[in-house]
């Protein structure tokens, strides 16, 4: 069964500052894997996602994330934070073929002046 | 430009008495998602149509049920909602499973009295 899982259910950052959200998977196959994003009392958007072409994908908002499947990983960055980027961040797995989505349990962001 | 409408955003009820929530779609999607969200989780998938066939998850409560009358509507019934049934409910549309982008609506807010 596919899972994912969040390292850190809080980062906080300064302005201006790197933004690394760590996100692992469990899958017998390398599946789909999707970033969204959530600010408060509002449905999710979908920042990125990884569907078996180019391992670095660009996303919204000046976020990436680089597919590793050595290490199992989906890992989300942003080079310099703003303020506008707190919110609450979801990582998401499906497999390959008609799959629903399994989320992580969340990483909310913190951005300080 | 309004895509995946839910309405209302917040919704009261009281302890045992039904409610319906609803969700309607401008994309065309053939699949239109159910979440549940508790405050600080991630969501959690109630259930889902493709088209007009029904999936249930398997932990879902058999009181909560679901209604997709045509393309652009969906709905959630809650025949008799508990305390624990407070939550966020997300509807999410996307044009087919695995790799397929979610939509999401903006969330109706359940309190139970």
């Amino acid at each position: 069964a596919q899972s994912v899982t969040q390292l850190g259910s809080h980062v906080s950052v300064s302005e201006g500052a790197l933004v690394l959200l760590r996100c692992n998977y469990s899958s017998s196959v390398p599946p789909y894997l999707f970033w969204y994003v959530q600010y408060p009392n509002q449905g999710l958007q979908l920042l990125l996602k990884y569907t078996s072409a180019a391992t670095l994908v660009k996303g919204i908002n000046g976020f990436e994330a680089e597919f590793k499947k050595s290490e199992t990983s989906f890992h989300l960055t942003k080079p310099s934070a703003h303020m506008s980027d707190a919110a609450e961040y979801f990582c998401a797995v499906s497999e390959v073929g008609y799959s629903t989505l399994t989320f992580g349990k969340g990483t909310m962001l913190l951005v300080s002046p | 430009d309004a895509m995946v409408i839910q309405n209302p955003r917040y919704q009261v009820t009281q302890f045992g008495k039904p409610v319906t929530l609803s969700c309607s779609q401008t994309l065309n999607h053939n699949v239109m998602y159910w979440y549940q969200q508790k405050s600080s989780q991630a969501p959690k998938l109630l259930f889902h149509y493709y088209d007009k066939d029904f999936n249930n998850e398997a932990d879902t409560p058999d009181n909560f049920q679901s209604r997709r009358p045509n393309t652009s509507f969906c709905f959630l019934d809650i025949r008799s909602p508990g305390l624990g049934d407070a939550a966020m409910y997300l509807c999410a549309t996307s044009r087919g499973l695995g790799e397929e982008t979610q939509y999401f609506g903006p969330g109706t807010r359940l309190l139970v009295l």
